[in-house]
């Protein structure tokens, strides 16, 4: 069973232009939202993360919006460049372990120049 | 390079042998994860170590795999008698504490023949 859902598994945005990528869990004991960078080759890096407390965090061109009733979160890349380009995930971590991230399936991003 | 470092980056085996990877987390971070990950998949849990004591293990992994951390620094993660569903990229992660990010290395490609 996927606890993090994800979508879309892929987009196409214009050089400038807004990606969105969203994510849904179930679990309410999640307490921490990562979203991770990918690029071919490498392992995922930290790009931005939130706790439910906030509901939206800004860092440079990157902010996540947190929905906590409704369980939803997403990424908004603002101006988005080809250098985006990569494949971008969710996570989430429970507090009752901490121990454990869910990772969502990822989205494919292509920043067209 | 004070990241974390996994060796060797790739390997390719034939089915049936035992391989072991290598991970080197950032020094001064006690949790060290391992996660798998498939192609157009995020990353899966299988092991979770805060010191030397391995805390959590995925109800999913065989029992053909095995992961220890001697002296809670470094940590191997081996796969006896490998088969071709074990090909995957095997990523190790470190944090600092409770509820901090994960910082992955860039992981082991493993592909069994």
């Amino acid at each position: 069973q996927q606890q993090v859902k994800q979508s879309p598994q892929s987009l196409i945005v214009q050089k400038g232009g807004i990606s969105i990528i969203n994510c849904a869990y179930e679990n309410t004991a999640f307490d921490y939202f990562p979203w991770y960078q990918q690029f071919p080759g490498k392992g995922p890096a930290l790009l931005i993360a939130i706790r439910p407390d906030v509901s939206e965090k800004k860092e440079g061109r990157f902010t996540i919006s947190f929905n906590k009733s409704a369980k939803q979160f997403s990424l908004h890349i603002m101006d988005s460049q080809p250098g985006d380009s990569a494949t971008y995930f969710c996570a989430a971590s429970p507090s009752n372990t901490g121990n454990q991230f869910y990772f969502g399936t990822g989205t494919s991003l292509t920043v067209i120049p | 390079d004070t990241g974390v470092s996994q060796d060797p980056r790739h390997k390719i085996t034939k089915r049936g042998q035992n391989v072991t990877f290598r991970c080197d987390p950032i020094s001064e971070h006690n949790r060290l994860y391992w996660y798998r990950q498939t192609l157009g998949q995020g990353p899966e849990f299988l092991t979770y170590f805060q010191n030397e004591a391995q805390l959590e293990k995925s109800r999913l992994l065989s029992d053909r795999f095995s992961a220890e951390r001697p002296k809670g620094s470094f940590s191997t993660l081996e796969i006896q008698r490998t088969e071709q569903g074990d090909s995957a990229m095997y990523l190790c992660a470190s944090s600092l504490s409770y509820n901090s990010p994960l910082h992955f290395g860039n992981g082991t490609r493993l592909t069994v023949t």
